[in-house]
């Protein structure tokens, strides 16, 4: 089955601990990239990659940091965390030149 | 001014009714034109695509495409309380330099049985 898996699906933490959201999916795509959910905000672009070793800063980068070392996996690192990254997170992936992106279930983070 | 930008609601219709989703974008060189439904809680899922002007029906769903206005629509005909969600619209405009979506901040339709 074609899909993108994110854990861990429900977090809750403290301000500065650092923590990573992990994002798979096994339909050798390219294009993978992070998004988080605000009310009234929509969905934001926080980051993306092209292809393995080539990422770059989407809309609202500030605060994360992502690798992309091999196709299928791209995690979301939030180094020192902080209250406004309360959110909820979503990982896609869509091959290169498709249309179809394909979000995980998302991923609800909370900081205090 | 937001790049795309629609119409928070809730837009309430009775079931068997249509619904009509609406959805402006700023930047005139955008091509390609996404409709998403996402359930409260849930990950969006694509509904429909367009990139020409024009009608794109696909059964109960009808997407139009206006590109002279900058304007995109999705008609939902005989809606039912399942529908009942947000509509993102999303757009792939050239102006951000890289293939990515923007969204809008949806739409949310309640369909009242």
């Amino acid at each position: 089955e074609a899909q993108v898996t994110q854990n861990p699906r429900y977090l809750i933490t403290v301000t500065g601990k650092k923590l990573t959201v992990t994002c798979s999916q096994n339909m050798n795509h390219e294009y993978m990239s992070w998004y988080r959910q605000d009310p009234g905000l929509g969905l934001r672009q926080i980051y993306y990659s092209m292809n393995v070793e080539v990422t770059d800063k989407g809309d609202v980068p500030e605060g994360y940091k992502v690798s992309r070392k091999e196709k299928r996996n791209f995690p979301l690192i939030l180094e020192s965390p902080s209250p406004n990254q309360t959110s909820l997170y979503f990982c896609a992936s869509s091959p290169d030149r498709g249309n179809t992106i394909y979000f995980g279930e998302g991923s609800w983070l909370t900081v205090v | 001014q937001k790049e795309v930008e629609q119409n928070s609601g809730p837009l309430s219709v009775p079931e068997g009714a249509i619904a009509s989703l609406n959805c402006t974008y700023s930047d005139r060189g955008s091509q390609s034109f996404f409709w998403y439904r996402q359930y409260s809680g849930k990950s969006p899922e694509l509904i429909m695509f367009i990139y020409s002007n024009g009608d794109k029906e696909d059964g109960r769903f009808t997407a139009q495409l206006n590109k002279a206005s900058q304007y995109v629509s999705l008609l939902i005909r005989d809606s039912q309380p399942s529908d009942s969600a947000t509509y993102l619209c999303a757009v792939i405009s050239p102006r951000t330099g890289r293939r990515a979506l923007t969204f809008g901040s949806g739409t949310r339709l309640q369909v009242q049985p």
